[in-house]
């Protein structure tokens, strides 16, 4: 089973569109990563959330972790073609001294 | 620029062959972490090495052999491998185990035939 379930799987959306993705766990998260990969390449950390509730913003990419610590989202503001690439949140779980991966969502930006 | 850098970028290799992937972090950091990423599959946690002591193995097959003579680098063996084997392996460091951001090198990629 999957600590950390990641949605949709994968996503096509016109240049311009805004779109969501999230990531969800049964268990209460100690701190939540989101990370950028392109194909074939390693993973470039976007941003790192440890408080219920918080948001931070990077350019045109905003993650958000509910008052629960259970889920995140992250949501990207008029996409680019630039945003293309493979979307993983990480995070460690709270009495476990372990980091997870979600299985990562495909997002292609069509110009 | 990550700071993590990973040599080969690319291997091709026979069953037979032994190899090693290199992992140099610039970073400080006291833990490295091996990842294999395979199509279709999620990241999955290969090994943990905290101040240069292995303190995850996650039922990886002994055809795989990590070494860390030092908390800079990062070493992984490999002796007759089988082709399930190919995928991306990815090395990343962090300032301590588990809980603080990773970071990442490049990858590897490599091939069995």
């Amino acid at each position: 089973s999957q600590e950390l379930e990641q949605s949709p799987q994968s996503l096509i959306v016109q240049e311009g569109k805004n779109l969501t993705i999230n990531c969800t766990s049964s268990k209460t998260l100690y701190g939540l990563y989101w990370y950028k990969q392109k194909y074939g390449e390693g993973l470039i950390f976007l941003m790192m959330l440890q408080k219920g509730g918080e948001e931070k913003s990077h350019e045109k990419i905003t993650a958000k972790l509910d008052e629960k610590k259970q889920q995140s989202s992250l949501h990207i503001t008029a996409s680019q073609p630039s945003h293309a690439g493979i979307y993983l949140c990480g995070a460690v779980l709270y009495n476990f001294n372990k980091f997870y991966f979600g299985s990562g969502t495909k997002l292609n930006v069509k110009p | 620029e990550t700071g993590v850098t990973q040599t080969p970028r690319h291997l091709v290799m026979g069953m037979t062959n032994k190899k090693s992937l290199k992992c140099e972090q610039h970073l400080g950091h006291n833990a490295m972490y091996w990842y294999k990423q395979s199509a279709k599959k999620p990241l999955e946690l290969m090994f943990v090495y905290s101040l240069e002591e292995r303190v995850e193995n996650n039922s990886v097959p002994s055809r795989f052999s990590p070494e860390c003579p030092n908390s800079s680098h990062l070493f992984l063996h490999l002796h007759t491998l089988q082709p399930e084997d190919s995928a991306l392996y990815l090395c990343a460091s962090s300032f301590r185990r588990s809980t603080d951001t990773q970071y990442f090198g490049p990858g590897t990629r490599l091939t069995v035939l």
